[in-house]
């Protein structure tokens, strides 16, 4: 069974750094690209970040480029997103979600087939 | 980047009836458009991929048509776990990765 637990989630100040993490079980994790994605109180899904299999290929949204990193540790079967200068806006839940889909000429297409139960972020002073 | 739009924003039905959820891009995105399920403090829940194939343990109830920028999903028959917030996501052209804005299918 496939699991994905987050963990790393609090209250921090504005202009804090915070580190979440997303231990992952039931899959062969160094096989899969993972992603991150959020959900501000009561609004919708954001896509935030995504890492692929192989080292150095990550992507994120533009809304937090430059200020969080993706990464994983296929030793450790975990995730992990770095989140620096966090603003009030950045406050919501963060998923941590397995990639699944295709792969043609190179570019690989992907939805989220399972997904953690999330993390809270609030940003506050 | 492209753009999803869902409608309707809420949509009222009563148990045992139908329910017509659509998904418009903004641009085609062919086949590549997935659908969930969110329920109120829980994560999101695959439901449909590439834009008609059910995930894995969905029943058979829920339907998705479409391609190119028009989308449904069909949930015959609702049952009172359908009740919920539903949202579309291109993967298509990325980054970014593109949700619509959701669907609240309540009950009437």
């Amino acid at each position: 069974e496939v699991q994905l637990v987050e963990s790393g989630g609090g209250l921090v100040q504005p202009g804090g750094s915070l580190r979440l993490s997303c231990a992952a079980s039931g899959f062969t994790f160094r096989t899969y690209a993972m992603s991150w994605v959020r959900q501000a109180p009561g609004k919708g899904l954001e896509w935030v970040s995504i890492i692929g299999t192989s080292v150095g290929n990550t992507f994120h949204a533009d809304s937090v480029k430059g200020r969080f990193t993706i990464s994983r540790d296929n030793s450790r079967d975990t995730l992990y997103l770095q989140m620096n200068s966090l603003t009030a806006a950045d406050t919501a839940v963060y998923y941590c979600a397995k990639a699944e889909g295709y792969c043609s000429d190179g570019t690989c297409y992907r939805y989220f087939d399972y997904w953690g139960r999330g993390a809270l972020v609030t940003v506050s002073s | 980047e492209i753009v999803m739009t869902q409608s309707p924003v809420i949509l009222s039905v009563s148990p045992g009836e139908s329910a017509t959820l659509s998904c418009r891009a903004s641009q085609s995105v062919a086949n590549n458009l997935a659908w969930y399920q969110q329920k109120p403090g829980q994560a999101p829940r695959l439901l449909v991929y590439g834009a008609s194939t059910r995930a894995t343990g969905v029943p058979a109830r829920f339907s998705g048509r479409g391609s190119g920028t028009e989308f449904t999903l069909t949930i015959s028959s609702l049952q009172s776990e359908d009740f919920a917030v539903y949202y579309c996501q291109q993967y298509l052209d990325w980054p970014p990765y593109t949700f619509g804005g959701g669907t609240k299918v309540e009950i009437k």
